[in-house]
């Protein structure tokens, strides 16, 4: 079963605007989320996380994400998109597996900021 | 604080070949995750080390395996490589590898087989 969706393989944003990267997932028990961001030819930089507490959490770079249990929703968000936030963005989720646990990462969106 | 290094960025081999991949982990983390992305499979989970020895697995067959030192430094060994092996390979720490714990990646290193 897939852990996490990210339903857009792309999203192309206006420079100034506010963005939107959507992430579902889905675990037994307790959600532990990730957001990280990707350049081109570089590893995943972490942008925040969601272990408990407040449903949205504020992280780097002007980004935030908020948690909707009821929706099993994870959406990246940013008041206003800046040109060099074009990247790809993953979300991932911690989950118990067989042999403990593990990140499972959803495809990937691509995000361009359009000058 | 230094970060995850991963050595050598950009390895190229062909069919047949053996390969030794290498990460050192931030100062003070001792768990070691291995990671395989490409475009059609995206980002897929390899192996977890803690404290020298594999806590987790993922679905990959054999020929992929590794290692952790003392140090908390990994290896990865991918033996007899195919076509299907290019990827980007990258290396994530964390302090232990608990739910809660962020994972902190390399830059990768980029395998072209030949």
């Amino acid at each position: 079963a897939q852990s996490v969706a990210q339903p857009e393989d792309q999203v192309k944003v206006a420079e100034g605007n506010p963005l939107t990267v959507k992430c579902t997932y889905s675990v037994s028990g307790n959600p532990y989320l990730f957001w990280y961001v990707q350049y081109p030819n570089r590893g995943l930089q972490f942008l925040l996380k969601y272990i408990t507490g407040d449903n949205l959490v504020k992280g780097s770079y002007g980004f935030e994400a908020e948690f909707n249990k009821s929706q099993t929703s994870f959406h990246l968000k940013k008041p206003s998109a800046l040109v060099s936030d074009s990247a790809l963005y993953f979300c991932a989720v911690r989950e118990i597996n067989n042999t403990g646990n593990q990140f499972y990462f959803g495809t990937g969106t691509s995000l361009t900021v359009i000058p | 604080k230094a970060g995850v290094t991963q050595t050598p960025r950009y390895l190229i081999k062909t069919r047949g070949q053996q390969v030794t991949l290498s990460c050192s982990p931030i100062s003070g983390h001792r768990s070691v995750s291995w990671y395989q992305q490409t475009p059609g499979q995206g980002l897929q989970f390899l192996f977890e080390y803690f404290s020298e020895t594999q806590r987790n697995k993922g679905n990959f067959p054999g020929r992929f395996s590794g290692r952790q030192f003392s140090n908390s430094r990994s290896e990865m060994n991918v033996s007899t490589l195919e076509l299907g092996d290019s990827a980007l390979y990258l290396c994530a720490s964390s302090r232990t590898g608990g739910f809660t714990d962020t994972q902190y990646f390399g830059p990768g290193t980029r395998l072209t087989v030949l």
